[in-house]
């Protein structure tokens, strides 16, 4: 079965911490990666693409790693608005190869 | 604006019925996709479709059906034959099916 692993938390941290999820991954095939971010409730929406090495945007970084079929996501300088659900994600790896596989999701609570 | 919408936002149903949840986009994507998300659990796909009039199940389609005869809209109905239906349904639109998908607010079905 293809699927998607992450650290199961919760992360509970303060305001300005460096926290990093990790996550690996069992399909050696996927191509492409992303983060979601989950609010309580709501739907997933679009954190990050990592498509090659990694990338950075702003306080957050990715990186994959192919060999170790291993990412990760690094958030700097936590703020309270970064309390969510964050969710890491594949693409293929199912009868479709087109479709999602995610994660069961890695909760993030920051304090002040 | 463009985006995905997904009416109702709840809903409650008695066993034995069966009932139709809308998703419209008006992004012009290609392909749009249903998942099942249940608490502490990843999203998991129902069914899928990447051109108009053509569609595949994903890795739980039992008791579920759908149909594709607009780009615009892809309807998923949850029968009677779903053992456990009560879960949080979402619609998901991707412009070609190979990369990022884009989510609609989700609608939360329960079965009373």
């Amino acid at each position: 079965r293809k699927e998607v692993e992450q650290d199961p938390g919760p992360f509970n941290v303060p305001e300005g911490a460096t926290v990093a999820f990790n996550c690996t991954y069992s399909n050696s095939a996927s191509q492409s990666f992303f983060w979601y971010r989950q609010d309580c409730r709501k739907e997933p929406k679009l954190l990050m693409s990592v498509y090659s090495s990694g990338n950075e945007d702003g306080r957050f970084t990715a990186q994959l790693n192919r060999a170790s079929q291993y990412i990760s996501l690094l958030i700097r300088d936590s703020k309270l608005s970064d309390s969510a659900t964050y969710l890491c994600v594949a693409l293929g790896g199912n009868q479709a190869g087109t479709a999602l596989i995610f994660g069961k999701g890695t909760t993030l609570s920051v304090s002040s | 604006d463009g985006g995905i919408t997904q009416s109702p936002k709840y809903l409650f149903r008695k066993e034995g019925q069966n009932v139709t949840l809308s998703c419209e986009q008006n992004l012009n994507h290609d392909a749009m996709y249903w998942y099942r998300q249940d608490p502490g659990q990843g999203l998991r796909l129902i069914y899928y479709s990447q051109i108009v009039n053509d569609f595949q199940k994903g890795d739980i389609a039992e008791g579920y059906s759908v149909s594709r005869e607009k780009k615009e809209s892809f309807p998923l109905t949850v029968t009677s034959a779903q053992k456990n239906p009560t879960a949080f349904y979402l619609c998901a639109s991707s412009p070609t099916g190979w990369g990022e998908q884009f989510f609609g607010p989700g609608t939360r079905l329960t079965v009373l």
